[in-house]
């Protein structure tokens, strides 16, 4: 059984912070971590997927790294906006058959403007 | 549609009636995963489709929950008898194939289910 967790549980920042967050899950019969983003009432978007220890992805401001030796991911937001205040999550995939991802709680982030 | 669709949004209910949502998944997408969130706890998965069968119900709580999937297209879950402790957010979320490391699932908006 996957356990995946995420500190912190919650952060608020100024317009304009940097941030990151930590994603750790177990390193033994990893497939993939994958990042979403969750604004209320809203769909969760998928940021990134990576499976390749030292894999870094960016997208705009927002950019994440993976090791899978030690079973961390970290999320990072560079110069964050009001409109990135959302709960981000991360997934941890299996080996095995279904696909299915294992979440952790999510970090609920809040800019200030 | 474009995205994955689920109905209702919110769902209001008395304790021990039944409740169906349902899930209209992206076009073409073969797989079809049910998750829920309850309050305070992470996205917990239910059940998982592959066309129109389900090979991993491994995450259904109880013999309550019961899922279908049609024509291999749209899905709907059914809670029988509700209890309070069904109150959640349910998801569902499709994708396009099972076995490549980088499949994403792509998330309907979820239905807010309160049971009273």
């Amino acid at each position: 059984i996957l356990n995946v967790e995420q500190s912190p549980q919650s952060l608020h920042v100024q317009e304009g912070d940097s941030t990151n967050f930590t994603c750790s899950f177990p390193s033994s019969n990893f497939y993939a971590l994958h990042w979403y983003r969750w604004e209320t009432a809203k769909s969760p978007e998928a940021l990134f997927v990576m499976t390749l220890n030292g894999d870094e992805k960016k997208k705009g401001r927002i950019s994440a790294t993976l090791n899978t030796k030690e079973g961390y991911s970290y999320l990072y937001i560079k110069g964050s906006q009001p409109e990135d205040s959302a709960t981000y999550l991360c997934a941890s995939r299996g080996g095995g058959a279904t696909n299915k991802l294992i979440f952790g709680t999510g970090t609920l982030l809040a800019v200030q403007p | 549609g474009a995205g994955v669709s689920q109905s209702p949004s919110n769902k209001v209910t008395e304790k021990g009636k039944d409740v169906e949502l349902r899930c209209d998944p992206i076009s073409g997408h073969t797989a079809l995963y049910w998750y829920r969130q309850s309050l305070g706890q992470g996205l917990e998965f239910l059940i998982y489709f592959q066309g129109n069968s389900a090979p991993d119900k491994s995450g259904l709580p109880s013999d309550r929950f019961s899922a279908e999937r049609t024509g291999g297209s749209v899905s709907t879950l059914t809670i029988q008898r509700t209890q309070q402790e069904d109150s959640a957010v349910y998801l569902c979320a499709s994708s396009l194939r099972l076995a490549v490391a980088k499949n994403i699932q792509y998330f309907g908006a979820g239905t807010r289910l309160s049971v009273l």
